[in-house]
């Protein structure tokens, strides 16, 4: 199916385990971003790519690395999670010259003990 | 940089009943705003948007929003408000780069 999707939906996971959360995207999409989503923060910007083999930081980056090898696919990994991580992440991506339109996949659920 | 204000952290309104949610922006020049809705459980999906032209544009699900430049202002509205809007809404504005801020959210609550 054409879309954006996430995996895993769910995770569950202990203090200073390495996490990998995949984004897939079948549109070609030039932009793609992560986001973290908790409560009474909206969501924050963790890192963004222009383009295969461009990435960047967002607003909050400590903690996490991304990659970007293929257009279509954008993983965000924790290093070393920890409890202050436990959050719902979104992955999006936008076509150039969309003014900005985001499309976003479904969230992971992510909890660190 | 830009930032967007959401004022109403919570809002309950009766079904049938008429909607607006508040959103202020910050941005120097003209913005690219938007509204996303989000239910339970879900991804966001976009309501609407506006780039130019018309200040008053239309969305999905009956929603529409105006654009006042001269208040930063760029409200969502819904004359009839149904159970299934229950959800959060969340503003974002954009500017001459392709990144997003979003406001924290406001929780709507439809009570029978």
């Amino acid at each position: 199916d054409a879309g954006i999707t996430q995996s895993p939906r769910y995770k569950i996971t202990e203090t200073g385990r390495q996490v990998t959360l995949m984004c897939h995207q079948t549109w070609s999409h030039s932009y793609m971003f992560w986001y973290r989503q908790d409560l009474g923060h909206g969501l924050r910007l963790i890192y963004y790519s222009a383009a295969a083999d461009i990435t960047d930081k967002g607003e909050v980056p400590d903690g996490y690395v991304v990659s970007r090898s293929k257009t279509e696919n954008f993983p965000l990994t924790l290093e070393s999670a920890t409890r202050s991580q436990t959050s719902v992440y979104f992955c999006a991506s936008s076509p150039l010259r969309a003014h900005n339109e985001q499309f976003f996949g479904p969230g992971t659920r992510l909890t660190v003990l | 940089a830009q930032s967007v204000t959401q004022p109403d952290i919570h809002i309950t309104v009766s079904e049938g009943a008429s909607l607006e949610l508040r959103c202020n922006y910050s941005y120097g020049a003209t913005p690219y705003l938007f509204w996303y809705v989000q239910s339970p459980g879900q991804g966001l999906q976009l309501l609407l948007k506006y780039f130019s032209g018309d200040t008053l544009v239309q969305g999905i699900k009956g929603f529409e929003a105006e654009f006042k430049r001269s208040q930063s202002s760029f409200n969502l509205r819904k004359p009839s408000v149904h159970w299934s809007d229950a959800a959060e809404y969340f503003c974002a504005v954009g500017g001459h780069d392709y990144k997003l801020s979003f406001g924290a959210g406001t929780t709507v609550t439809v009570r029978a």
